[in-house]
């Protein structure tokens, strides 16, 4: 057991670029969610994944955002057109089943200038 | 999901008792209360959950009152490495997505 990785760790882009985060769940976790964090507040949630399907997607998730499991493994969560506004703590959660215990990783900051 | 309150932050001095409360008034019986915590620059972590009954494992032991009302997490030798946010969260548990509704947690600082 690995733990649940992301990459990269920081990313710092310029407003209107886009830009992808990719995240490795626990081996064998068929549910993967994504979650905003920005400075000072606690994590938002964005949307969810059991296995490749996505299931659920909040009113956060703007037309903007687009998320991806292919084959029900990794991730890819991608901003298009980034905005001041996007910059936060992008957080990758796993769990298997309906386990309580959700696994986050360490996340990816990004930062739009 | 059920709306919980927490002090915003709280200091514990090394070795002894951290006791973190929150109150969830509105609670719904099939609602469990779930702790977890935040290290600077981390993603959360799970500490514990519950629905009734008090709840103990190697990190932490959770206390709810009779009504369900309020409940406490107690961190029984609080070191410097448990220095984070904590969060309480009310949920039902289903086949549903189960997501997490953060709100903004106690910051709990541990001194030496």
């Amino acid at each position: 057991d690995t733990g649940v990785s992301q990459d990269p760790r920081h990313k710092i882009t310029k407003r209107g670029q886009n830009v992808t985060f990719r995240c490795d769940p626990i081996s064998e976790h068929n549910r993967l969610y994504w979650y905003r964090q920005t400075l000072g507040q606690g994590p938002e949630f964005l949307t969810y994944f059991q296995n490749e399907a996505q299931l659920e997607k909040s009113r956060l998730l703007s037309d903007r955002f687009s998320a991806e499991r292919p084959k029900g493994s990794f991730s890819t969560l991608e901003i298009q057109r980034t905005e001041q506004g996007d910059s936060a703590m992008y957080l990758c959660a796993s769990t298997l089943g309906l386990s309580y215990e959700q696994y986050f990783g360490p996340g990816t900051r990004l930062t739009v200038t | 999901d059920a709306k919980t309150t927490q002090p915003t932050s709280m200091d514990c001095a090394e070795g002894r008792a951290a006791n973190l409360p929150c109150n969830h008034s509105t609670i719904s019986g099939n609602e469990y209360v779930y702790w977890y915590r935040q290290i600077h620059s981390q993603g959360p972590q799970y500490i514990i959950h519950g629905l009734k009954n008090n709840e103990t494992n190697e990190m932490a032991s959770l206390i709810i009152t009779e009504d369900r009302k309020s409940s406490t997490l107690i961190l029984p030798h609080a070191t410097l490495r448990d220095t984070a946010v904590y969060y309480c969260i009310v949920r039902v548990w289903d086949n549903a997505g189960n997501m997490l509704t953060f709100g903004g947690g106690t910051r709990l600082m541990v001194k030496p």
